[in-house]
């Protein structure tokens, strides 16, 4: 069972660019988290989805960043017009269930897609 | 949600047990203690959780005292590729279940 992928691992774009971060969960997992983490700093809880559904997105930036979890396929997370502060590692980690439908075990994360702005 | 209290780091000499305390005061009765680490600027990894009793498994023990309001992390025989950054998190369903991620514990195992 492969674990959560993302793609691509790094990524360099020029400021106003466009970046699109893709995440496949682990086979069975309906439920991503995406994170960010600055240079030199912690993780940041960014957006949380259900397939098809945006479950949290209380620490999303509110303009320029967007994720969606589709039916099918993977969680992208995209980044318009992108600043140099948008330069980061940006983790995505699944789960089969959430919390609050009694799954209290671990999330899974990816190794993570670095992001560099020219 | 509950905050965590962690040092912001640690030493531990190789083969040496590691302890890594962790504060959580407020913590609730329905608030899991997860412990997760990250090693370079790898992804987290999975540690252990517990909600009251202690645990153990192949990577860690985890002792939650009586109250709650406290744990620690145990490191049996710690190894130079245990260096890392240690995070304490206390996650509930009143926030989603996200995990919120402190500054942690940078553990350091010298050899």
């Amino acid at each position: 069972n492969a674990g959560v992928m993302q793609n691509p691992r790094h990524l360099v774009r020029r400021r106003g660019q466009e970046a699109r971060l893709r995440c496949s969960p682990m086979k069975g997992h309906s439920h991503v988290y995406w994170y960010r983490q600055l240079p030199e700093e912690g993780l940041k809880f960014m957006v949380y989805l259900q397939k098809e559904n945006i479950i949290d997105e209380s620490g999303m930036p509110k303009e320029r960043f967007s994720a969606e979890f589709p039916k099918e396929g993977p969680s992208i997370l995209r980044i318009q017009q992108v600043v140099r502060g948008d330069s980061a590692a940006y983790f995505c980690a699944s789960s089969p269930m959430g919390l609050a439908g009694g799954y209290t075990g671990e999330l899974f994360f990816g190794e993570g897609s670095r992001l560099t702005v020219l | 949600d509950a905050k965590t209290t962690q040092p912001t780091s640690m030493d531990c000499a190789e083969g040496r047990a590691a302890n890594l305390p962790c504060n959580h005061s407020t913590i609730s009765g329905n608030e899991y203690v997860y412990w997760y680490r990250q090693i370079h600027s790898q992804g987290p990894q999975y540690i252990i959780h517990g909600l009251k009793n202690n645990e153990t498994n192949e990577m860690a023990s985890l002792i939650i005292t009586e109250d709650r309001k406290s744990s620690t992390l145990i490191l049996p025989h710690a190894t130079l590729r245990d260096t890392a950054v240690y995070y304490c998190i206390v996650r509930s369903s009143g926030n989603t279940g996200k995990l919120i991620f402190g500054q942690g514990t940078t553990l350091q195992v010298k050899p």
